[in-house]
């Protein structure tokens, strides 16, 4: 089945713990994206990759990391999380018509819940 | 703030009544998508428009774009219980190559609550 995955699903932790946030996709997708959805903020994007060894900043990357070792796997990690980092992660990905990356038709993963006390 | 708004913020309808949402956004675009959401889930895609298009349909799900408005619409016809989610825009720029920035920008949604 085609899937995004993510884990963990739920994590809950303590200011300064680093930790990650996997997420793997099968589709052979050249673009894989993060983004945080918090309450009256919509979705906003944390740190996209075109395609292997290549990743941007989205519009709010700060406090966290990337890295797009392997086509499949585009993990998010935060070195030293704090509170304001609450909140709903989604990882995502799509297809490169012809071979040109593109964010059309986005396959989301079913999102991790953090939380950082 | 954000390149995509929705409006409304929130809609109630019955069963079998249209809902009409809105997106409007700032910036020129290339494409704009609509996603669904159902509670705390991940979201799924419904239909994309290109800067070129004003129209287009899937099933129940009719799509407009004004780029001259900078706005967009999404109408479901007919609803039903099991439309009831959130639903958001998301606007998307090409570079002069033509091809994407990779930079995807979503709305704050409307959250569509059809009552059987």
């Amino acid at each position: 089945e085609a899937q995004v995955t993510q884990n963990p699903r739920y994590l809950i932790t303590v200011t300064g713990k680093k930790l990650t946030v996997t997420c793997s996709q099968n589709m052979n997708h050249e673009y894989m994206s993060w983004y945080r959805q918090d309450p009256g903020l919509g979705l906003r994007q944390i740190y996209y990759s075109m395609n292997v060894e290549v990743t941007d900043k989205g519009d709010v990357p700060e406090g966290y990391k990337v890295s797009r070792k392997e086509k499949r796997n585009f993990p998010l990690i935060l070195e030293s999380p704090s509170p304001n980092q609450t909140s709903l992660y989604f990882c995502a990905s799509s297809f490169a018509p012809g071979g040109v990356p593109s964010t059309d038709t986005q396959y989301f993963g079913p999102g991790t819940r953090l939380t950082v006390l | 703030s954000q390149q995509g708004e929705e409006d409304p913020q929130a809609l109630s309808i019955q069963e079998g009544e249209n809902a009409t949402m809105n997106c409007s956004y700032k910036t020129s675009i290339n494409n704009l998508q609509w996603y669904r959401q159902n509670s705390g889930r991940g979201l799924v895609h419904l239909i994309l428009i290109r800067s070129n298009e004003r129209e287009k349909h899937s099933g129940r799900l009719r799509v407009t774009l004004d780029t001259s408005k900078k706005s967009s619409s999404l109408l479901i016809t007919a609803s039903r219980a099991a439309d009831t989610a959130s639903y958001f825009c998301a606007t998307d720029t090409f570079n002069a190559g033509g091809t994407s920035y990779g930079k995807l920008t979503f709305g704050q949604g409307t959250i569509l609550t059809v009552h059987p």
